[in-house]
């Protein structure tokens, strides 16, 4: 099966740099992308997605890359701000079409933005 | 729109007994999945269902199961607890699309205490 593989583990920045986060993944079947961002005590949200068509996707501060041929994709937040504090999940699904449909989770990255 | 709905909240339970947690996704979503997460392993698939069938499964033992019923909603049910089996259970909906995957939109999960 899928095997995902997030790093660091923990990252600490000062507010207004830039901050990295990297997955890799094993099968290369996987096609769909999606980051996680879990707040203390609340629910993971989705906070930007990819698919295999794409190398590169962009909201606001936050940027996804993704290198098919090197299995790997990253996290790219910019001018973190103290609301950007949260551990941040990364996760692969292989094509829907294959019946294996679920999502592998990296083991999380926690994010800390020093004011 | 609601989002998903998980209930109870919170489960305080003793081992060797079983509890039955439920799930209600947003409001035409077919595709429900189960994670367990944990601080040591983070978000651990169990299971995932769609029209009333399980189309999924992690790698759990038998005595976690669950099963969907015709209105999409969700249960999932762990017996003989274990210590081990504390952890916050996450349930989350998503769209189907015959094109590829839309991303996963979480409840605010369970939080089981086995003592």
């Amino acid at each position: 099966g899928e095997n995902v593989e997030q790093h660091p583990s923990t990252l600490s920045v000062q507010e207004g740099d830039s901050a990295v986060i990297k997955c890799t993944y094993s099968d290369s079947a996987s096609n769909y992308f999606p980051w996680y961002k879990q707040e203390l005590g609340k629910r993971p949200q989705l906070i930007i997605d990819i698919r295999s068509n794409v190398g590169e996707k962009k909201d606001q501060r936050i940027a996804v890359t993704l290198n098919k041929t090197a299995k790997h994709f990253s996290l790219h937040i910019t001018e973190t701000q103290p609301e950007d504090s949260a551990v941040y999940f990364c996760a692969a699904s292989p094509p829907v079409d294959t019946g294996r449909r679920a999502l592998t989770f990296g083991s999380g990255t926690r994010l800390q933005v020093q004011p | 729109k609601a989002g998903v709905t998980q209930t109870p909240r919170y489960l305080i339970k003793t081992r060797g007994q079983q509890v039955t947690l439920s799930c209600s996704p947003i409001s035409g979503h077919r595709s429900v999945s189960w994670y367990q997460q944990t601080p040591g392993q983070g978000l651990q698939f169990l299971f995932e269902y769609f029209s009333e069938t399980q189309r999924n499964k992690g790698n759990f033992p038998g005595r976690f199961s669950g099963r969907q019923f015709s209105n999409s909603r969700s249960e999932m049910n762990v017996s003989t607890l274990e210590l081990g089996d504390s952890a916050l259970y996450l349930c989350a909906s998503s769209l189907e699309s015959p094109g590829g995957h839309y991303g996963y939109t979480f409840g605010s999960g369970t939080r089981l205490t086995v003592v």
